[in-house]
């Protein structure tokens, strides 16, 4: 597997403002992902983050309310912008790990950011 | 695009007793299914997952059944502890590395 670790834990934010996570992995990886996943619900893909090129969202998810960065193979960012009420959530990065370090289509997933917005 | 059903939504058992978690899913291309075990405040932790070339899985008191003709697949908890209340989540994935996940099943063992 791999150590993930995400920046913040938690955070309460305003309406209106936007909020930056961070995801750090411990070894290079090719693909890292970014979740929603909402009070009491499943998990729900946002983006796939890839380092060298822009990320690639699902339907619903936009580039200009959910920004991504992939500047190298161990760190990503995902901006929730101009936050209301209603991206209160739990955001888990995930990366894609194989045994002996090779690409694979398994997830491993970071601890989570809880961001209430109020 | 791809959806996965997963079944019961909340499933209570007697501590020894066995637990069984059912998904279906809807892209035939889809090759991969994995189980993640999520303890409250918790990250989703990887259990079993299964690829399309087996038809079954299994560690220790875990095991992982599919059909790729009816598309689902199953998950059995074997004498099951209170340690394995959590919710489970099914997922399903292809060959570009995306996963669909299930709604997730509560699983409460009960002492």
């Amino acid at each position: 597997s791999a150590v993930i670790s995400q920046k913040p834990s938690r955070d309460i934010c305003q309406r209106g403002t936007s909020l930056t996570i961070q995801c750090q992995v411990d070894s290079q990886v090719t693909m890292m992902f970014w979740y929603r996943q909402q009070p009491g619900q499943s998990l729900t893909l946002i983006a796939t983050a890839n380092q060298g090129s822009e990320a690639t969202y699902e339907s619903g998810f936009v580039i200009d309310k959910f920004p991504i960065s992939r500047p190298n193979l161990t760190f990503s960012t995902l901006t929730v912008s101009n936050m209301s009420p209603e991206d209160s959530s739990i955001y888990l990065c995930s990366v894609e790990r194989g045994a002996s370090g090779t690409s694979t289509d398994t997830q491993y997933f970071g601890p989570g950011t809880r961001l209430t917005v109020l | 695009g791809e959806n996965v059903e997963q079944h019961p939504s909340t499933l209570s058992v007697q501590e020894g007793d066995s637990a069984v978690i059912k998904c279906t899913y809807s892209d035939s291309a889809s090759n991969y299914f994995p189980w993640y075990k999520q303890e409250l405040g918790k990250r989703p932790q990887l259990i079993i997952d299964i690829r399309s070339n087996v038809g079954e899985k299994k560690d220790q008191r875990i095991a992982v059944t599919l059909n790729k003709t009816a598309k689902h697949f199953s998950l059995h908890i074997t004498e099951t502890q209170p340690e394995d209340s959590a919710v489970y989540f099914c997922g399903s994935g292809g060959s570009n590395y995306k996963l669909t996940f299930g709604k997730g099943t509560l699983l409460t063992v009960n002492p």
